[in-house]
């Protein structure tokens, strides 16, 4: 069963803008982590957050996670065109428990 | 990520036919995985494995099988294919030492059954 529930399940905006999606989780995690697939193609990861971490940054980038909330938001500045792909966050728990996927936000960046 | 690879990458078939799908890789990971995606389900995980001699059932493995030939191979198999297993099918990987490990999918197998 799905552990993290992302949103919006789509996101349309202009090339230039902030893209922000959110993914909430219903048990405790040892890390989050967020992947981006284009069309056709495998998941690709782009970033991890462990539970002890509140913020992390990776290029235009920006991951936050709040426990207590069970949620995080991944932040796409200064989108591109290229970033137009859907976007999934993945929770990871102990070693030996696979990473639980949502359903992923689909991003249109319009050029 | 060229370094796992799935083959085929299309196939198209009938109702009761056997299908192989196959996983490779190249980056030395213990684990690996098989997923399903379908429209609007995001990824489900059908079976994994730790090592060669440890399988472990997903949370849809009915209907299907696996073989874990080598650590660098990872074979599902449908025995007797349904149309509903229709779907965009990933085979993916992570490296077996630490809990915050990424893991690294092929390009998918994407298989239809008439």
């Amino acid at each position: 069963s799905q552990q993290g529930e992302e949103d919006p399940q789509a996101l349309s905006i202009q090339e230039g803008e902030n893209a922000t999606m959110n993914c909430s989780y219903k048990t405790s995690i040892n890390n989050l982590q967020w992947y981006r697939q284009n069309s056709g193609r495998g998941l690709v990861h782009l970033i991890l957050i462990r539970s002890n971490e509140r913020e992390k940054h990776s290029g235009r980038l920006r991951v936050t996670l709040d426990t207590s909330k069970k949620s995080s938001s991944l932040l796409i500045t200064a989108s591109r065109a290229a970033d137009t792909a859907s976007y999934f966050c993945a929770t990871g728990n102990s070693g030996n428990t696979p990473l639980v996927f949502g359903k992923g936000t689909r991003l249109s960046v319009i050029a | 990520d060229a370094d796992v690879t799935q083959t085929p990458r299309n196939r198209i078939t009938k109702t009761g036919k056997r299908i192989m799908l196959e996983c490779s890789q190249t980056k030395g990971h213990d684990r690996m995985y098989w997923y399903r995606q379908d429209p609007g389900l995001g990824l489900r995980l059908i079976y994994y494995s730790f090592d060669v001699k440890d399988i472990n059932k997903g949370e849809i493995s009915d209907g299907y099988s696996v073989s874990r030939q080598a650590q660098a191979k990872f074979s599902l198999s449908l025995e007797s294919a349904i149309p509903n297993q229709t779907a965009l099918y990933f085979c993916a990987t992570r490296a077996g030492t630490g809990v915050n490990q990424p893991q690294h999918f092929g390009d998918g197998t994407r298989l239809s059954i008439l």
